[in-house]
């Protein structure tokens, strides 16, 4: 059975930093993408980017670029969200997903993770 | 970037109705490489429909996607009690992947 299993929910203060993880099993981690996806509080869905734990090859949105940085430990079998310095307005919650299929990159979001909820304030 | 519209916001509608949700493209999305996301309450996203008009593993033959290009529809054919839920499209065609501001489906 493919599971992701995120990690749990963090209470930070602001400028302090963070990671966040995803494990994945019942599948070959290594040749799946994994995507981030941001939920703001009461709001919708947000692409954050995407890493292929194979080679870490990693792609982020034009709006998380520099924001977060995105990591993988193909060992492990799982992927991480960072923050250096947290703001509150990063204050959501966090979903990883597995992109369907071996190695392919334009596709639908397969399997998701329970999520991590993240809540940053003094 | 491709902007996906979903409209109505909210759609009040009783068990046993028929749901048609709408999701409008900015520009033509490659390859029908559409996607249905059903969400609950605490809950995480639920790939409902995949390039359109695929459904997806488990997923009852009440649930039907079509369109292609810039316009795209999620039909519910009889409502549920269970189908009561917010729905997202997400495009993956381009990069970087959007997805609809959502449609929630309550009940009337």
């Amino acid at each position: 059975e493919v599971q992701l299993v995120q990690s749990g929910a963090e209470v930070k203060k602001p400028g302090e930093s963070l990671k966040i993880s995803c494990k994945g099993s019942g599948y070959s981690f290594s040749t799946y993408w994994i995507a981030w996806v941001r939920q703001l509080p009461g709001k919708g869905l947000e692409w954050m980017g995407i890493i292929y734990p194979g080679d870490s090859d990693t792609r982020y949105s034009p709006s998380f670029q520099g924001q977060v940085t995105i990591s993988a430990d193909k060992s492990m079998n799982s992927a991480y969200l960072q923050w250096s310095s947290l703001k509150a307005s990063d204050t959501a919650m966090y979903y990883c997903a597995s992109l369907y299929g071996p190695g392919n990159f334009y596709t639908h979001f397969d399997y998701w993770g329970q999520g991590t909820l993240v809540t940053v304030s003094s | 970037e491709i902007v996906l519209t979903q409209s109505p916001g909210t759609l009040s509608l009783s068990p046993g109705e028929r749901a048609t949700l709408s999701c409008r493209a900015s520009q033509s999305v490659s390859s029908s490489y559409l996607a249905w996301y059903q969400q609950k309450p605490g809950q995480a996203p639920r790939l409902l429909i995949y390039g359109a008009s695929s459904r997806a593993t488990g997923i009852p033959d009440r649930f039907s996607g079509s369109g292609s290009g810039t316009d795209f529809t999620l039909t519910i054919s009889r409502l549920e009690p269970e189908d009561f839920a917010v729905y997202y499209c997400q495009q993956y065609g381009s990069s970087p992947r959007t997805f609809g501001q959502g449609t929630k489906l309550q009940i009337k």
